[in-house]
């Protein structure tokens, strides 16, 4: 258990539909991680979050947008859902300090089925 | 511009020795990280480099090579838990991540 947790484990929506992923990052890390991960496919790095400001941007489509609140939880919301948005979505977190991205802590993901 | 390579598949027997080699090109530089991930599991952390050299943990070890922009992932003893996905990931402006090495190991 990584201390991370990510709700839902699993949401099964229809094409068209908006939905939004939850991340609660471990005690004490500042920075949060949001990627998408396609069947068989690697990590697809979408956007870090850094005490609540955005830190850094990856392949994030304008469909999707991501939060981090003051309590650090984050939040990634998927809207206009595309069949191709079907994956495993995980949410990472590190501790603070220059070049801590380099060991992140994942979550059990959130796997997205769209219909 | 920034880019990872690594095998796409590996095949070991149990109770060898393998090796995963990721070469990398990035804008700054600050280290080569290691992740394993098993099928619907989540990425674990397995080692970072910021130096030169050979880090070891257990059975794993991991290396890099700074001058060129290369590393490896050294497997020992493996057993039949350690067939997975590996990935790379280079610290630079950000982290930029390896497409992953499927490590299949046959008794």
């Amino acid at each position: 258990d990584s201390g991370v947790t990510q709700t839902p484990k699993h949401l099964i929506t229809a094409t068209g539909q908006r939905v939004t992923l939850r991340c609660s990052p471990r005690s004490g890390d500042l920075s949060v991680y949001w990627y998408q991960q396609s069947l068989d496919q690697g990590l697809q790095f979408l956007i870090q979050y850094y005490n609540g400001e955005e830190r850094a941007k990856g392949n994030i489509l304008e469909r999707f947008s991501a939060q981090q609140f003051p309590d650090l939880h984050s939040e990634l919301n998927l809207s206009s859902l595309e069949l191709g948005d079907s994956a495993l979505y995980f949410c990472a977190s590190s501790p603070p300090g220059q070049s801590s991205y380099n060991e992140q802590f994942f979550g059990p993901g959130t796997r997205l089925t769209v219909l | 511009g920034q880019s990872l390579e690594q095998p796409s598949e590996v095949t070991a027997v149990e109770g060898a020795i393998v090796q995963i080699n990721c070469t990398y090109q990035t804008s700054g530089f600050y280290g080569l990280s290691w992740y394993q991930q098993h099928d619907g599991g989540a990425p674990t952390f397995l080692s970072y480099n910021a130096l030169d050299g050979l880090e070891e943990t257990g059975r794993f070890s991991s290396f890099l090579s700074r001058s060129d922009s290369y590393g490896y992932l050294l497997l020992q003893e493996l057993q039949m838990k350690d067939s997975a996905s590996y990935f790379c990931a280079v610290g630079g402006d950000q982290l930029i991540w390896g497409a992953g090495t499927k490590l299949i190991i046959k008794p």
